[in-house]
């Protein structure tokens, strides 16, 4: 059974920096494209950021280019979001998702239970 | 970007109803789309992928059609576990892009 569980969110001052991670199990973690999606409250998903299977591709929204850093522990079946110059805006539940995908592209079948980031002086 | 746009935003039915939900690409997507439910307070639940492919362990009243730019997700008999907020994502060209949501409540 796939398992997706994330940590790390909490209370961050505009400005400052949170690292988020999602531990990953019952699936073979290097061979899947893993993504973040966040939810602003009451809001809909937004796709924030993904990562190839082997780390070397990463992509990003626009909104969180250059302020956002996703990586990824292979060995350790973990997923990282490093978030820096943290805005209000960027309050959200955010997900790790694992990808499936078709037409190059990618859909998301298996979902965390988010962990919740506010930016709030 | 590619914008997703669906209809309605809200849906009142009752159990037992027929429901349609509609999702619009401001660009062609081909065949490459999905669609979620989500409950308050939890994670999106996969679907249907590929416009028509249902999920696996996904109940056979779901079902989804279309192509390019028109979408469609059908409930043919709308059950209490069924009340939710919908939403359709397009993973034809980056970045991958959702609508909206379309939540359906108790009428």
């Amino acid at each position: 059974e796939v398992q997706l569980v994330e940590s790390g969110g909490g209370l961050v001052q505009p400005g400052g920096s949170l690292r988020l991670s999602c531990g990953a199990s019952g699936f073979t973690f290097s061979s899947y494209v893993m993504s973040w999606v966040r939810q602003a409250p009451g809001k809909g998903l937004e796709w924030v950021s993904g990562i190839s299977g082997r780390g070397g591709s990463t992509y990003y929204a626009d909104s969180v280019k250059g302020r956002f850093t996703i990586s990824r522990d292979n060995s350790k079946t973990t997923l990282n979001l490093q978030m820096n110059s943290l805005r209000g805006e960027d309050t959200a539940v955010y997900y790790c998702a694992k990808a499936a995908g078709g037409g190059g592209g990618f859909y998301y079948g298996d979902w965390g239970r988010g962990t919740l980031v506010t930016v709030s002086s | 970007d590619i914008q997703m746009t669906q209809s309605p935003s809200t849906l009142s039915a009752s159990v037992g109803d027929r429901v349609t939900i509609t999702c619009r690409a401001s660009q062609s997507v081909s065949r490459w789309l999905a669609w979620y439910q989500q409950k308050p307070g939890k994670a999106p639940k996969l679907l249907i992928y590929e416009v028509s492919s249902l999920e696996s362990g996904v109940p056979s009243r779901f079902s989804g059609s279309g192509s390019a730019t028109d979408f469609t997700l059908t409930i043919s008999s709308l059950q209490p576990d069924d009340f939710a907020t919908y939403y359709c994502q397009q993973y034809d060209t980056y970045p991958w892009t959702f609508g909206q949501g379309t939540k359906v409540e108790i009428k």
